[in-house]
């Protein structure tokens, strides 16, 4: 069984640039969850999507969005880029999003601003 | 405000030895505890998670010990190995709150010597 995929590995911007990142959960979850993950911060949670809508969002500017699409994969993005959104942002996905459901990750995307 | 606070920041242990994770909490209406393990270029994996109701949980050479009237909760791992160097999150959610709910300690590196 596939993991959890994101793409691309990474990707580098500059300031004031859109960026665009994409997941595709384990096949049979419908919750995709996004976070950011950047340097000695921990895990931030971004967006909570399921069922191909937004259920929950993070302590995050507007500029950061996305999307599920009917598939179930996921696509967020961060527009106006600036430097501190430099991280590594991940996706994780569930069966659903219930108290009790595994998460699982995947390798994530490294974004770098310049 | 960091609602879970993870000491320490970086940890060297010598193969064979204990290693010794601690994390701290305030909110009270925490009532789940999970490790998340990350290996460099992975994401996080679940390793282990415990709930209130127990004060020490062990799978392996992993064991959560929780102290709920001190609100803290540690992760020891046992004769450590080289393939345990990682970096390692300790995170809390509300009863019945989901993986958008998850808060996430800042991690610690662990680096194992041979």
């Amino acid at each position: 069984e596939a993991g959890v995929t994101q793409s691309p590995t990474h990707l580098i911007k500059t300031r004031g640039q859109q960026a665009t990142l994409r997941c595709s959960p384990i096949s049979g979850h419908t919750s995709v969850y996004w976070y950011q993950q950047a340097l000695g911060l921990g895990l931030q949670f971004l967006l909570w999507y399921d069922e191909g809508e937004e259920r929950n969002r993070g302590n995050f500017p507007p500029r950061f969005s996305g999307r599920q699409f009917p598939n179930y994969s996921s696509e967020l993005n961060v527009n106006a880029l600036e430097l501190e959104d430099s991280a590594l942002y991940l996706c994780a996905s569930s069966r659903r999003g219930s108290a009790n459901e595994k998460l699982f990750f995947g390798s994530g995307t490294q974004l770098s601003v310049l | 405000q960091q609602q879970v606070k993870q000491s320490p920041q970086s940890l060297i242990v010598q193969k064979g030895g204990i290693s010794i994770i601690n994390c701290a909490y305030e909110n009270t209406a925490f009532d789940y505890f999970p490790w998340y393990q990350q290996f460099p270029g992975k994401g996080p994996a679940l390793l282990i998670a415990i709930r209130p109701d127990v004060s020490e949980k062990k799978e392996g050479r992993f064991t959560i010990s929780f102290n709920k009237s001190a609100k803290q909760f540690s992760l020891h791992i046992m004769d450590s190995q080289p393939g345990d160097s990682a970096t390692y999150f300790c995170a809390a959610r509300e009863s019945g709150g989901g993986a958008d709910g998850l808060t996430f300690g800042k991690g610690t590196h662990l680096i194992i010597q041979p």
